[in-house]
């Protein structure tokens, strides 16, 4: 069984780039969600997608975007970067549909991003 | 706004002693999560307690839900110096997909050997 992945590591950019970060969710399964954590922070979500559709999204504004493949990996895109963007990005990955909210999530190490 | 709040912030016992962190959220949930995170690093699903479960086991966690009071707490026993994280709840209540979880800001742990 694969767990989730992210890439890159790491990531400095300067404020107004566009970045895209990139997870793989584990095997089996059809749902991504993107985590932001601010340091001291707990993660807060950003959107879910599930089956390639958007569902569910978080305060967030739209220059956060994303994308879901056939294969369930997913990019989380973030245009006009600012100051306050920088932060880890989580990704989880979790087996969606139905009567299935007792399905725990599982979360790949992250993307450090720092915008200087 | 995050739903849910950790208390206490920090916490720091020594080898061995048990160590409570409580969680309060706000509306009503599906379930409940605790995770643990080393260094910013990913988290780790530590239970996940379902709302109509009042108490959940696993290794040396217990973890407790009282839904009247919107509130849960993770009982770690004979804690060591590897239990050193940052542990957080967090709660789900949408009815088909996992994932969409609000999580509270964290309870600090240190365990000094």
């Amino acid at each position: 069984e694969t767990g989730v992945t992210q890439s890159p590591t790491h990531l400095i950019k300067t404020r107004g780039q566009q970045v895209t970060l990139r997870c793989s969710s584990q095997s089996g399964h059809n749902t991504v969600s993107w985590y932001q954590q601010a340091l001291g922070q707990g993660p807060q979500f950003i959107f879910q997608y599930y089956r390639e559709e958007e569902n569910g999204r978080g305060n967030f504004p739209p220059r956060f975007s994303g994308l879901q493949f056939p294969n369930y990996s997913s990019e989380l895109n973030v245009n006009a970067l600012e100051l306050d963007d920088s932060a880890l990005y989580l990704c989880a990955s979790s087996l969606g549909g139905g009567r299935v909210s007792y399905n725990e999530q599982f979360f790949g190490p992250g993307t450090r991003l720092t915008v200087l | 706004s995050q739903q849910g709040e950790e208390d206490p912030q920090a916490l720091s016992i020594q080898e061995g002693e048990n160590a409570t962190m409580n969680c309060s959220y706000k509306t009503s949930i599906n379930n409940l999560q605790w995770y643990r995170q080393n260094s910013g690093r990913g988290l780790v699903h530590l239970i996940l307690i379902r709302s109509n479960e009042r108490e959940k086991h696993s290794g040396r966690l217990r973890v407790t839900l009282d839904t009247s009071k919107k509130s849960s707490s993770l009982l770690i026993t004979a804690s060591r110096a590897a239990d050193t994280a940052s542990y957080f709840c967090a709660t789900d209540s949408d009815d088909t997909n996992a994932g969409k979880s609000t999580f509270g800001d964290g309870t600090t742990l240190t365990v000094k050997p």
